[in-house]
């Protein structure tokens, strides 16, 4: 069964900073290692929206321009874990984030399997 | 960027009716295109991909058609069950924009 957790969340002051993980499990790829994986978040009452992506063939990441620069997706292979690390966290930031995995190593594949997400607050 | 719209933003329609939702993207994206239901208090569930396969598991009220920039997700008896807000997403290549979502009632 495919399980992707998610942990991390929680308040933080504008300008600060959170680190998200993401442990993944029940699936293995041709390489042994994680599935394409994305972030997507959706603040409260509003819609879905894409935020970061790494690939599962070689390293290759995308980020939404509003994050460019302040957020970094990682993987840890050997620990199944994805990470999103997030920097000058800014109000607009709150959300609740889901770790979600593509269809494939592909990042140019859909999500089928959604984490159950974790809250970040972005509040003084 | 490629920017992704969807109409209408919400409808009402009574059981067994036909339901359409259009998707279209500013710019041609092939096939590539995703639908996805999200139920009230819910995760997100993937429906349809490539346009118009049908997800492992999905009900076959459910179809999407379409290629190039208009795409359309039809549901052809709408059931209770079908309360959900639905998104459109594009993914042939970053960004992997979501559609603003159309939610959906039953009269």
């Amino acid at each position: 069964e495919v399980q992707l957790l998610e942990s991390g969340g929680g308040l933080v002051q504008p300008g600060g900073s959170l680190r998200l993980s993401c442990a993944a499990s029940g699936f293995i790829t041709n390489n042994n290692g994680i599935n394409g994986i994305s972030w997507v978040r959706q603040a409260p009452g509003k819609g879905l929206e894409w935020v970061s992506s790494i690939c599962g063939i070689g390293s290759g990441t995308y980020n939404a321009d509003s994050v460019t620069g302040r957020f970094t997706i990682s993987r840890d292979n050997s620990k199944k874990t994805l990470y999103l690390q997030m920097n000058n966290l800014r109000a607009e930031d709150t959300a609740v984030y889901y770790c979600a995995k593509l269809r494939s190593d592909y990042c140019t594949d859909p999500i089928d399997y959604w984490g159950q997400g974790t809250l970040v607050t972005v509040s003084s | 960027d490629i920017q992704m719209t969807q109409s209408p933003s919400s409808l009402s329609a009574s059981v067994g009716d036909r339901v359409a939702i259009t998707c279209r993207a500013s710019q041609g994206i092939a096939y590539y295109l995703a639908w996805y239901q999200q139920k009230p208090g819910e995760l997100p569930k993937l429906l349809i991909y490539g346009a118009s396969v049908l997800q492992s598991g999905v009900p076959s009220r459910f179809s999407g058609s379409g290629s190039g920039t208009d795409f359309t997700l039809t549901i052809s008896s709408l059931q209770p069950e079908d309360v959900a807000t639905y998104y459109c997403q594009k993914y042939n290549s970053a960004p992997f924009t979501f559609g603003p979502g159309t939610k959906v009632d039953i009269k």
